[in-house]
C-alpha cells in the first residue's frame, strides 16, 4: 500500500487568487494522479502527472488554469489558477501501485477548497 | 456516453444483511481495469476491490467481493454481513489503456446507509 498526505486538508480563498496543493507518498510511484470532485458528484480525473515530463491533462482541463509539477517520484503539486467559485471542489491526488498500476488506486485525503 | 453507469443512486439495507451495489461498464478495449471505493463523509477514498479483465476468478477480500460478469459488463460490489460502519458513497470506476498510458472514469456513485 501507500501513504499519501495532502496539504492543505482544507482552505478558503478568494476569488481570482491561486491555490498549490501539494501531495507527498511514502514510496516511489511512477504515475500520479490528480482528481477534482465538486460538491455531491463523482471523481473527475484533471490530469496525470508522470515524473520527467509533461503533465497530460484530460478534456476540460488545461495547464493554464491547472499548472502540475512533479520534480520527483514522491512528490507532486497541483495549482488552482485564478479562482473563481465554481472550483470549490475536493481536490484529490493518487497513485497507482502494482505491476501494472492498474492494480491498485490509492487516493489521498483530499483538499477541500471553497472559493468565496 | 456513460463509460461506468451506477443505476442506484441510494440503497438501504438491515445491519448484519448482504447488499450488492451494482455497476455496468462500456469499454471496447480488451484489456481493463475495474475498482471499487468507499467514500465515508470524511471525504477519504478507500480502495476496496480490484478485478482485471482477464482474471478468471471473481475478486474477494474480506466482506467485499465483485460479481463479474464479463459478458454483460458488469461488475456488481457484494458486501456481506454489513456493518453500520459500511455506511457511505461507493464508486465503481474502470481504467482502460488510451494514447497516455490509461484512462481512470469513476460512475456517479451509490450512497449506501446501513439501518440498525
Amino acid at each position: 500500500s501507500a501513504v499519501i498526505s495532502q496539504k492543505p486538508s482544507r482552505d478558503i480563498c478568494q476569488r481570482g487568487t491561486s491555490l498549490t496543493i501539494q501531495c507527498q507518498v511514502d514510496s516511489q510511484v511512477t504515475m500520479m494522479f490528480w482528481y477534482r470532485q465538486q460538491p455531491g458528484q463523482s471523481l473527475t480525473l484533471i490530469a496525470t502527472a508522470n515524473q520527467g515530463s509533461e503533465a497530460t491533462y484530460e478534456s476540460g482541463f488545461v495547464i493554464d488554469k491547472f499548472p502540475i509539477s512533479r520534480p520527483n517520484l514522491t512528490f507532486s503539486t497541483l495549482t488552482v489558477s485564478n479562482m473563481s467559485p465554481e472550483d470549490s471542489s475536493i481536490y484529490l491526488c493518487s497513485v497507482g501501485i502494482g505491476v501494472s498500476s492498474y492494480n491498485e488506486q490509492f487516493f489521498g485525503p483530499g483538499t477541500r477548497l471553497t472559493v468565496l | 456516453a456513460q463509460k461506468i453507469t451506477q443505476t442506484q443512486p441510494g440503497m438501504f439495507v438491515q445491519e448484519k444483511e448482504a447488499v450488492t451495489l451494482d455497476c455496468t461498464y462500456d469499454t471496447s478495449d480488451p484489456s481493463y481495469g475495474l475498482f471499487w471505493y468507499k467514500q465515508p463523509s470524511s471525504g477519504e477514498m478507500i480502495f476496496l476491490i480490484y478485478q482485471g479483465s482477464y482474471d478468471q476468478q471473481n475478486a474477494t477480500e474480506g466482506r467485499y467481493s465483485l460479481n463479474f460478469q464479463k459478458a454483460r459488463k458488469s461488475a456488481n460490489l457484494v458486501i456481506s454481513a454489513s456493518q453500520l460502519g459500511d455506511s457511505a458513497m461507493y464508486f465503481c470506476a474502470m481504467r482502460e489503456p488510451d494514447n497516455y498510458g490509461q484512462n481512470f472514469v469513476f460512475g456517479p456513485g451509490t450512497r449506501l446507509s446501513v439501518l440498525p
